[in-house]
């Protein structure tokens, strides 16, 4: 199985910032990784396939990049709807496993 | 624009079988994969497995064949049951639509519903 790890586990920032979440896998995986956003409470969000495409509706400030096994999901200028826990995924292999998570707060 | 929500009881005593059912609307589930993700409390996410019309499943090693899908077309829902349950299976449950697209991916989610498990 892919193993993955996530940093930081959590992470400060202001509204403007620009931040950097970390994802590395155990074994290369090419580019199969996705990354969501999660609100408790919520439904998680789609942002990310194939490492930096963006879906469809996610806004440009958010990007992706990587290739093999270190990957990073980049957020530029943070609005106040950003504040929420990070998830990477490899959808290289089943099961189709996540990272820990990072909690972006204020 | 597609929605997914789950419905199942409200709590599942050890040992029992946990269901939990997945209504969709804005797309048929004689379409694509479809597929359940669990968040037990303070933890990450989890995969549990994927299900297509045609029976083809797919579920996650570390459940021990306790995992089985179902769909019903007619109804356009899916279904999970889990079997043997612990007080591990305490999570947050998930269904979400699951593409192929460069790997995978999980574009539309429901909003999960919490299912604890105790005497």
């Amino acid at each position: 199985d892919v193993q993955m790890t996530q940093s930081p586990s959590s992470l400060s920032a202001s509204v403007g910032d620009r931040v950097t979440i970390s994802c590395r896998t155990s074994q290369s995986i090419n580019n199969y990784l996705n990354w969501y956003q999660h609100k408790p409470g919520k439904a998680p969000k789609f942002l990310i396939y194939a490492a930096s495409s963006l879906q469809s509706g996610v806004p440009s400030r958010f990007s992706g990049s990587g290739f093999g096994t270190d990957f990073t999901l980049t957020i530029s200028n943070l609005q106040p709807e950003d504040f929420a826990i990070y998830y990477c995924q490899q959808s290289y292999s089943p099961p189709y496993s996540f990272g820990q998570g990072t909690k972006l707060e204020i | 624009q597609v929605q997914l929500q789950e419905s199942g009881p409200g709590l599942v005593k050890p040992s029992e079988t946990l269901s939990l059912t997945c209504t969709v609307s804005g797309d048929s589930v004689s379409n694509n994969y479809w597929s359940w993700i669990r968040q037990p409390p303070g933890k990450g996410l989890e995969w549990i497995g994927s299900i297509h019309s045609s029976g083809s499943t797919n579920d996650n090693p570390s459940l021990k064949n306790r995992v089985r899908m179902s769909i019903d077309a007619s109804r356009n829902q899916f279904s999970l049951r889990l079997s043997s349950v612990t007080a591990a299976d305490t999570a947050v449950y998930y269904c979400a639509r699951l593409l192929y697209s460069s790997g995978i991916l999980l574009d539309h989610w429901g909003q999960g519903t919490l299912v604890p498990v105790s005497s």
